[in-house]
C-alpha cells in the first residue's frame, strides 16, 4: 500500500500570503489529522477530518483551516501567513481515528517558511 | 490531564551497546502509548504500541518497548544500537477529549560508531 502523501514537500511564502497544503491518505483511511511541528512548540495538533467533517480542532486562530473531500484526501489551508507559522506540517491518517488504539500514519511534512 | 515526559534531550550510545530511551506518563484509566521515529527533514514513522497484555511490546526495526504500571514508565529499546538508528524519538498518549495524540518533546538519540 502506498504511504500518506503530502504535496508540495517545500513552500517559501511571505507573510500576509495564504497558503494550501494537500495531503492523500493511506487507502481506505477516513481520518486525516493535522499537526505543526516547530522547534520552539514540538508537535501541536491542529485538525482532525473524517467522512468530510471537522471532528476535532486543536487550539489554533482561525487562519488556519481545512477539508476533506469525498476520496478522503484532505487539504489545509493558512491565511494571512505570519513569520510564527514557518513549520513542518504533517498530515496523519488512520482507518477511523477517534478510538484510543488507533495508529495514525504519517506523511513526510510540508516544510513551510514565512519570510 | 493525559500527558508523556521524555526527561533526556539528548541520549548518546556506542554502536553495538543497548539502548534505552525514557518516557513516563501520566493518565487516567489505562494508558494506550505510543512510540514514532522520525529521521530528518522526514515524517514520524510508527514503531509500537501498547494496549494491553504482555508488557513488553515488540515493534519494527529491532525496538521493543517495556510498559511500567507501578513506575508509570514505557521506555524504548533495543538490544544492540545501529548508526542508522540516529533519529528523534517521541513518545505520544491519546488525550481523553479527543483521542488526538498528546506527545513528549522528543529525545535526540545518537548513535556514534
Amino acid at each position: 500500500k502506498a504511504g500518506v502523501t503530502q504535496t508540495p514537500r517545500y513552500l517559501i511564502k511571505t507573510r500576509g500570503q495564504q497558503v494550501t497544503l494537500s495531503c492523500s491518505p493511506i487507502s481506505g483511511h477516513r481520518s486525516v489529522s493535522w499537526y505543526q511541528q516547530t522547534p520552539g512548540q514540538g508537535l501541536q495538533f491542529l485538525f482532525e477530518y473524517f467522512s468530510e467533517t471537522q471532528r476535532n480542532k486543536g487550539n489554533f486562530p482561525g487562519r488556519f483551516s481545512g477539508r476533506q473531500f469525498s476520496n478522503s484526501r484532505s487539504e489545509m489551508n493558512v491565511s494571512t501567513l505570519e513569520l510564527g507559522d514557518s513549520a513542518l506540517y504533517l498530515c496523519a491518517s488512520s482507518l477511523y481515528g477517534g478510538r484510543t488504539a488507533d495508529t495514525q500514519y504519517f506523511g513526510p511534512g510540508t516544510r513551510l517558511t514565512v519570510l | 490531564a493525559q500527558s508523556v515526559a521524555q526527561p533526556e534531550d539528548q541520549v548518546n550510545v556506542a554502536e553495538g551497546n543497548p539502548l534505552t530511551v525514557k518516557c513516563t506518563y501520566s493518565v487516567s484509566g489505562n494508558p494506550y502509548l505510543f512510540w514514532y521515529v522520525q529521521y530528518p527533514n522526514r515524517g514520524l514513522q510508527f514503531l509500537l504500541k501498547y494496549i494491553t497484555g504482555d508488557n513488553l511490546v515488540k515493534g519494527s526495526y529491532g525496538f521493543e518497548a517495556e510498559f511500567n504500571k507501578s513506575q508509570t514508565s514505557f521506555h524504548l529499546k533495543k538490544p544492540s544500537a545501529l548508526v542508522s538508528d540516529s533519529a528523534l524519538y517521541f513518545c505520544a498518549v491519546p488525550a481523553d477529549s479527543n483521542y488526538q495524540l498528546i506527545w513528549g518533546a522528543g529525545t535526540k538519540l545518537i548513535i556514534k560508531p
